[in-house]
């Protein structure tokens, strides 16, 4: 079982719709990052949640810790927002390094 | 402008080739990571570096090494061992710790071995 369940996996809407990600978690310790991956590949990040919710534009990402949940929330869906997106917690490897685990992803589509 | 850059963007290799990728970051980070990302997966940790000469293996490390000579430098190198090696290869370094910890991606290098 992945440690890291993203759902959809896929996504399909019309632009201006509210667009919800959800992602649940096994592991990991109390930070979860959002990651955008366009067409090209690169990954940028969007958030880093240890608690509660943060806004940037129209994109909200809120989190849950005692349930081990967050989700990402997109306002007013524009084709440009069209990406995959990543949900990653902070894990410690052996030796006590900081790192991540990742979800594989939900690719968003919005049509005009 | 800093950051972490990946060259070649598309490289091609033969079956039974080493193939090295590179990664340079201008970043300061001393941490520094390979990902390996197929159809429908996450990324997959191949090896991770937290300090120059010093590197470890991640989950899928056999049929990769890896050298971390200088800060600034991370290569991948795809052995023939590796079965499967047609996949996107991403780095990334990493800075601070705890619920400041925070990674960045370079562009990626997607290799086809056929």
């Amino acid at each position: 079982k992945n440690e890291v369940e993203q759902s959809p996996q896929n996504l399909t809407a019309q632009e201006g719709e509210f667009i919800t990600i959800n992602c649940s978690y096994s592991v990991g310790i109390s930070a979860l990052h959002w990651l955008q991956q366009h067409p090209g590949g690169g990954i940028v990040s969007l958030f880093m949640l240890s608690s509660g919710k943060k806004k940037h534009g129209r994109l909200i990402a809120t989190i849950n810790i005692q349930e081990k949940h967050s989700s990402l929330h997109i306002t007013a869906s524009h084709p440009r927002d069209s990406a995959v997106y990543i949900c990653a917690v902070r894990v410690l490897f052996g030796g006590g390094a900081d790192g991540l685990t990742f979800g594989k992803g939900t690719h968003l589509i919005i049509q005009p | 402008d800093g950051g972490i850059t990946q060259s070649p963007k598309y490289l091609f290799r033969k079956e039974g080739q080493n193939v090295t990728l590179s990664c340079e970051q201008n970043l300061n980070h001393d941490a520094m990571y390979w990902y390996r990302q197929d159809p429908g997966q996450g990324l997959r940790l191949i090896y991770y570096s937290q300090i120059v000469n010093d590197f470890q293996k991640g989950d899928i490390a056999e049929g990769y090494s890896v050298s971390r000579e200088k800060k600034e430098s991370f290569p991948l190198t795809v052995t023939s061992a590796q079965k499967n090696p047609t996949a996107f290869y991403l780095c990334a370094s990493s800075v601070g710790q705890g619920a400041v910890y925070e990674q960045y991606f370079g562009p990626g290098t997607r290799l086809t071995v056929t």
